[in-house]
């Protein structure tokens, strides 16, 4: 999806291991924001960011941390992967909140934790 | 507890028919409501939206409407394509809520040939 990259596409991990989902934007909006997928479940959303350097927790947040040390790139962390944390993670961005504002979404990370 | 829901996981379509997917919601303070489409493998794509100041929204084929005392929202595509083939989902958001998404669970199209 046009200006929202993610890395990695796919990842397995073992139970406790830590890794970092990477995020980028091209279109210099000021809002991104974490989700995950799971079956039957919709989107939610795990953490955001209204801005540079200012993050807050979303509905999902345990077992996660975030980075947004600049306006481009926003980071999901795990520091002890867990099996319930085996999902597709997506990133995406928006600008601030007004008439018209929908948010952008990456391709997604699938990751499974086993 | 699900403040946006779609009953319907999945609705079997006609090529040239109408598809209605619908969408109820709990929360009053959701004001915006938007819809998105998702491919296999690709991230969510935004669709169309309605602000809770409208009862209407229309873009092409794709037109969404909002009945705020019901609290419930559907989406008409008319007509329907096989490209239309996807899961859409439903999602709402508050005012000065920095467009935080609450999503329904999904519904998955398919349009028949």
């Amino acid at each position: 999806n046009a200006g929202v990259t993610q890395t990695p596409k796919f990842q397995v991990l073992k139970t406790g291991q830590s890794m970092t989902l990477q995020c980028a934007q091209d279109m210099n909006h000021n809002s991104m924001y974490w989700y995950r997928q799971d079956p039957g479940m919709g989107l939610r959303l795990i953490y955001y960011s209204a801005s540079e350097g200012t993050t807050d927790k979303g509905e999902v947040p345990n077992g996660y941390n975030v980075s947004r040390l600049n306006k481009r790139e926003f980071s999901l962390r795990l520091e002890s992967a867990a099996p319930s944390q085996t999902s597709v993670y997506f990133c995406a961005m928006s600008r601030d909140r007004g008439p018209g504002t929908e948010a952008f979404f990456g391709q997604g990370t699938r990751l499974t934790v086993v | 507890d699900q403040q946006v829901k779609q009953n319907s996981p999945s609705l079997s379509v006609q090529e040239g028919r109408i598809s209605i997917l619908n969408c109820d919601y709990t929360n009053s303070m959701f004001d915006y409501f938007l819809w998105y489409k998702k491919y296999p493998a690709e991230g969510p794509t935004f669709l169309i939206s309605i602000s809770s100041i409208k009862d209407k929204n229309e873009d092409g084929r794709f037109t969404v409407f909002l009945n705020k005392s019901a609290k419930h929202l559907s989406l008409h595509i008319v007509p329907s394509q096989p490209g239309d083939s996807a899961v859409y989902f439903c999602a709402a958001s508050a005012y000065g809520t920095a467009s935080k998404l609450t999503f329904g669970t999904g519904t998955r199209l398919q349009v028949t040939l």
